[in-house]
This record gives structure tokens, sequence and C-alpha cells, in this order.
């Protein structure tokens, strides 16, 4: 079965500073990977995704991710943090035929003004 | 926003009691997953709901149950409710239904359960 661990329950970033978050996964077969945000008592949002191809995802909202095979992480990355990028964000990746998508427990992303 | 619509936004139900909740898929989207956030956790899968016919579901009872329909709109049904069934449910549709496919996440259901 398929798992994704998002280690850091918080992430506190400065304004203006580069900020990421991690997630590593364990799936059997190819890996589809899959960022999403979520702000208060709100659905899921879609960022971006990783199916195959180059490393660098590039997504919504300047945000971008690097999937890198060796280490099984898919990490989401942005270059200036803004206030507004404060949210819960979510790592996922995809199961076998419909099984779904397999979540982490997700990342509370803090900027700090 | 996607064009996913869940209906309603609240409820709040007791013990024993049935639930039936409702979802839109974004138009031209033909795949309806279910999926239950309880507080503090992610998502975790339900059911998935292809051409009308479940196919995948993820650990839950039969207790837990769904439909979709011609026009791909979605329920999801939950009988003899338990306190531990409190949680926002999510709608998310796809335009079909391999893996590698986009999942737009409706707002929820936040179900209270007493």
């Amino acid at each position: 079965a398929q798992s994704v661990a998002q280690p850091e329950d918080q992430v506190n970033v400065a304004e203006g500073n580069p900020l990421t978050v991690k997630c590593t996964y364990s799936v059997s077969g190819n890996p589809y990977l899959f960022w999403y945000v979520q702000y208060p008592n709100r659905g899921l949002q879609f960022l971006l995704k990783y199916i195959t191809g180059d490393n660098l995802v590039k997504g919504s909202y300047g945000f971008e991710a690097e999937f890198n095979k060796s280490q099984t992480s898919f990490h989401l990355k942005k270059p200036s943090a803004l206030v507004s990028d404060s949210a819960l964000y979510f790592c996922a990746v995809a199961g076998r035929g419909a099984d779904g998508l397999t979540f982490g427990k997700g990342t509370h992303l803090i900027i700090q003004p | 926003e996607t064009g996913v619509t869940q209906s309603p936004t609240h409820l709040i139900k007791t013990r024993g009691q049935q639930v039936t909740l409702r979802c839109s898929s974004q138009s031209g989207h033909n795949t309806v997953s279910w999926y239950q956030q309880a507080l503090g956790q992610g998502p975790q899968f339900i059911f998935q709901y292809y051409r009308e016919e479940e196919n995948g579901r993820g650990n839950f009872p039969p207790r837990f149950s769904g439909l979709q329909f011609p026009n791909y709109s979605s329920e999801l049904n939950v009988n003899a409710l338990e306190l531990d069934d409190s949680a926002l449910y999510l709608c998310a549709s796809s335009f079909w239904v391999g893996q590698s496919d986009t999942q737009y996440f409706g707002p929820g259901t936040r179900l209270t359960v007493l």
C-alpha cells in the first residue's frame, strides 16, 4: 500500500524568504504525486502534480516542487513567501487503479510579516 | 474555485441516524471520489464512482455507500451514524478515472454526529 509522510506539523517562514514544505512517499510502480492547499473551512485546492518528465514541477501561485526518485521525496518550494501563503498544505500520492489519493497529515505553513 | 459543489454545507445528526450528502461534479468530469477528513488529519479515501459504478473503495465499512447519476452528480450515504463519523466530507471530480488525473475538490460538508 502507498503512504505519504510530512515530517513537519508546522513550518514558520518570514515573508519574502524562501519556503520548503517536505514530503516523502512510498508507492509501488510509477509515483503520481500531488500538492494541495487548504484554507480554513474550505476544500482542497490543487497546486501542482508530478507524473513524469522534468523533476522540477511548476504550479499555481508561484509554487514549485522538486521530485527526487532516489530519496522518494517531493518537496514543495517557493522562492519568496507571502503572508497569504499561510495555510495547510497536503502532499498526496495516487494509488493503484481506483484506489484514490493517499494524503499526508498536512503541514501548517505560517508566514510571518 | 473549482466547479465542484456540495450540499449541505453543515449538518448535525444524532447517533444511529442516516445521512445523505450531495455533490455536483465539475462540467465535463465523469469520475467522482469521496473523502473523509477528520479534525487535524489528512483526507481519507472512501470510494470512487465511474460510469455510475463503484470502481474503488478505501477502508470504510459497508454502511458507507454511494450513487452516481447519469449527469455525473453523486451522493454519499452513511447509515447508523457513529460519533466517529463526525468529519468534513469532501467530494472530488476528475476528467477521467486514471491515476494521474487531477482531482478537483468541492468545499466539503461538515457533519457533526451527537
